[in-house]
C-alpha cells in the first residue's frame, strides 16, 4: 500500500514552454502533498505543500507564480513550470501522507521523481 | 531552527564490511526520525523510522537507534552488499513545522 506515482517520469522541453507533472497517490487518500526539488548529487529541498482544495504554501524564495501547483483531488496534486528556462531542470519528486492511517500518519510517501529538462 | 547533519560521503566498501552513517539532528520538541534510501533515478523509500527516544528502527539489516541524550540515529548494517549501493538521507519531522528536512545525504558505494 501507499503508492505514489508521478507522471511523466522524464520530459524536454524548450525554453519558454510550461510543463506540467502530475503527483497521485494510488491507493490512499492524500489531504496534503509536498514537492521538493533536488539537484544532482544534492539533497531534496522543499518547494511547496499543497493541501487538497486550498492553495499551496510555498518556501520562502519559491516562485509561486514559476512553479503553478493544484490540489484539486484527494489524490492528485499538479505541478506546472511556467515559462521553463534552462535553470529549471532537474529532479522534481513528490510525496503524499495517508493521514488515516495511524501507524503511518507521520510518514511521507515519496513518487519516483520527474527529469525536467530545458533546452 | 530544526536541522538534521550527515556525515559526508562517498563512503566505499567492500562487500560485508559494517556500515555505519552518521545523522545528528538538531530540534527544539521531539522529532520523529527517519532514513531514506535513493536509488539511482529514483525517488526515495522510507528505511526506517523511529518517533521516540530509544526507539530503534529496523529494515533489511539496517538499524538505526533514537538516541535523545546525543541527539543522535545513527544508520548501521552488519554486513553490506553490492545491492545496498544508493544514497541515504536521514531525516526528521515535526508536527509543529509541519516539514520533514533533510540532511545532506551520504552516497555508499559498496564493491564486490
Amino acid at each position: 500500500g501507499a503508492v505514489v506515482s508521478q507522471h511523466p517520469s522524464w520530459v524536454i522541453c524548450k525554453s519558454g514552454t510550461s510543463v506540467k507533472i502530475e503527483c497521485r497517490s494510488l491507493d490512499f487518500q492524500a489531504t496534503t502533498m509536498f514537492w521538493y526539488r533536488q539537484f544532482p548529487k544534492q539533497s531534496l529541498m522543499l518547494m511547496a505543500t499543497s493541501n487538497e482544495g486550498s492553495k499551496a504554501t510555498y518556501e520562502q524564495g519559491v516562485e509561486k507564480d514559476k512553479f503553478l501547483i493544484n490540489h484539486a483531488s484527494l489524490t492528485l496534486s499538479t505541478l506546472t513550470v511556467t515559462s521553463a528556462h534552462p535553470e529549471d531542470s532537474s529532479f522534481y519528486i513528490c510525496s503524499a501522507r495517508d493521514v488515516q492511517d495511524r501507524a503511518s500518519y507521520n510518514e511521507q510517501f515519496f513518487g519516483p521523481g520527474t527529469r525536467l529538462t530545458v533546452l | 531552527g530544526n536541522s538534521v547533519t550527515q556525515m559526508e560521503g562517498p563512503v566505499t566498501l567492500s562487500e560485508e564490511a559494517f556500515l555505519t552513517i552518521n545523522c545528528t539532528y538538531t530540534a527544539t520538541g521531539y522529532p520523529s526520525l527517519f532514513w531514506y534510501v535513493q536509488y539511482p533515478g529514483e525517488g526515495l523509500q522510507l528505511l526506517l523510522k523511529a518517533t521516540k527516544a530509544d526507539d530503534k528502527g529496523s529494515n533489511k539489516g539496517f538499524e538505526a537507534t533514537y538516541r535523545k541524550e546525543t541527539t543522535s540515529f545513527h544508520l548501521e548494517k552488519g554486513s553490506v552488499q553490492v545491492s545496498d549501493s544508493a544514497v541515504y538521507f536521514c531525516a526528521l519531522w515535526m508536527d509543529s513545522s509541519y516539514k520533514l528536512i533533510f540532511g545532506s545525504g551520504t552516497r555508499l558505494l559498496v564493491r564486490p
